[in-house]
């Protein structure tokens, strides 16, 4: 596709589940990003990804997330017992290998009740 | 003190006025400035970048930065009703995208 794509966009789930997020980013991107964003907030800083690799992990808040990028192509966020506190909007963003110019998708809305 | 300090309005002007956007920041080793855009429910859309000091100009935007001050601004001319949005400065150390966000400006342009 022209942009980078988050499914789903809406996700609602109970607390103590686990969620998976999905990033679809630019074509020919090797670099991709997660971030969050708390409602009044600028996004957050997650993870880093060059190719398959998990680059720079240092914004993941704690143990129960996790990304993978296992064909350094799709990525896949995951949350394991998802706590209130989680609720937020994930985006994802791809760039070409170097330069800080990052591309953001939609972001998938996460709520946790 | 966030890294990053950035007011969040809202800031309301009427079409047509030069709008001025800033940030300030703490960390002498950011070398890359970037503006983005956000639409309500939307992710955030690049508008420019920067790399060190000085000006960049595209279209109506025009981005400026000061290291010696650690000051950063977005100035818009004759703005729109479309202009309407938040308004995120970002900053990185390094040359990827890992990037440090402001909180974010919200910008209303008045018909």
């Amino acid at each position: 596709g022209a942009g980078v794509s988050q499914t789903p966009s809406n996700k609602v789930t109970e607390k103590g589940k686990y969620v998976e997020l999905r990033c679809d980013p630019i074509s020919g991107h090797t670099a991709l990003y997660w971030y969050r964003q708390s409602l009044g907030q600028g996004p957050e800083f997650l993870i880093y990804f060059q190719g398959t690799g998990a680059a720079d992990d240092s914004g993941l808040p704690n143990d129960r997330f996790f990304a993978v990028r296992p064909e350094g192509s799709v990525s896949t966020l995951k949350i394991q017992r998802t706590e209130r506190g989680d609720s937020a909007v994930y985006l994802c963003a791809s760039s070409l290998g170097s330069g800080p110019d990052a591309f953001f998708g939609q972001g998938t809305r996460l709520t946790v009740v | 003190q966030k890294e990053v300090e950035q007011d969040p309005g809202p800031l309301s002007v009427p079409e047509g006025a030069i709008v001025s956007l800033n940030c300030t920041y703490s960390n002498s080793a950011f070398q890359y400035f970037m503006w983005y855009r956000q639409y309500s429910r939307k992710g955030p859309e690049l508008l420019m970048y920067t790399y060190s000091s000085g000006n960049k100009e595209d279209g109506r935007f025009t981005a400026q930065v000061d290291k010696s001050s650690k000051y950063i601004s977005l100035f818009i001319r004759d703005s729109q009703p479309s202009d309407s949005a938040t308004y995120l400065c970002a900053t990185s150390s390094s040359n990827t995208g890992k990037l440090i966000f402001g909180q974010g400006t919200t910008l209303q342009v008045k018909p």
